[in-house]
């Protein structure tokens, strides 16, 4: 159980493209998605917080703007990177977390490796 | 603020060697909760264990075994006779508590990367 997949897994697009990355969770409903990016060799760094149906929440210095999330549903979360350049390039790996007793295990995605050209 | 210390940026291993990971970690919670996560080369973050601050019970799943010492706050990880396919990053994180559902941010430490060699 606790599985969560993410689409794509892997994306290159050219500079000012807009990329969609999605995040599931396939055996339980999440009413709490998280968003990091990892850059090589360092730890996850949390973008936002996202609940079903209400507006994520941003980690300070994260444009919310760029990196726009819709948490439409209680088993998928998008993240989209608006106009992306290469510094965006990076690794994207979301986790959910259901509602109930044990609510504090954050299951993760394989993540979404991100080149912008 | 919450803050995780994993001071072992890399460890070399030969096969078959028990390995510990330390983890320390500050807080000013009373309830807390401690993770362990395997990041192997694919990328996937696994989750291995989750301790919360009123379990002081050492735990044993097969190899792997982790001690928790509340009085010097840490939170060890031992592999016991490794194996090559225990090479990965290893990230130790903390949240505080909630009451409310739904879950809360993790704050990671920096991860070591345990290379296990024949």
């Amino acid at each position: 159980g606790a599985v969560v997949s993410q689409h794509p897994s892997w994306v290159i697009c050219k500079s000012g493209t807009s990329v969609k990355i999605e995040c599931r969770s396939l055996d339980f409903q999440a009413t709490t998605m998280f968003w990091y990016r990892q850059f090589p060799k360092q730890s996850l760094m949390l973008m936002a917080t996202s609940n079903e149906g209400s507006k994520a929440t941003y980690e300070q210095g994260v444009e919310k703007d760029k990196f726009l999330i819709n948490h439409a549903s209680l088993t998928l979360s998008t993240l989209t990177v608006t106009s992306a350049h290469p510094e965006d390039s990076s690794f994207y790996i979301c986790s959910a977390t259901s509602g109930g007793l044990y609510t504090d295990t954050q299951y993760f995605g394989p993540g979404t490796r991100l080149t912008v050209l | 603020a919450q803050k995780v210390t994993q001071a072992q940026t890399e460890i070399s291993v030969v096969e078959k060697e028990d390995v510990t990971l330390d983890c320390v970690y500050e807080t000013r919670d009373t309830t807390y909760y401690l993770f362990w996560y395997k990041q192997p080369p694919s990328g996937e973050l696994v989750f291995l264990i989750r301790r919360n601050s009123f379990d002081e019970q050492n735990e044993i799943s097969g190899r792997y075994s982790w001690n928790f010492q509340k009085s010097t706050s840490s939170f060890n990880f031992t592999i016991t006779a490794s194996q090559v396919v225990d090479s990965a990053v290893y990230f130790c994180a903390l949240s505080e508590d909630i009451l409310t559902g739904g879950g809360n941010k993790l704050t990671f430490g920096t991860g070591t990367q345990l290379k296990v060699e024949l």
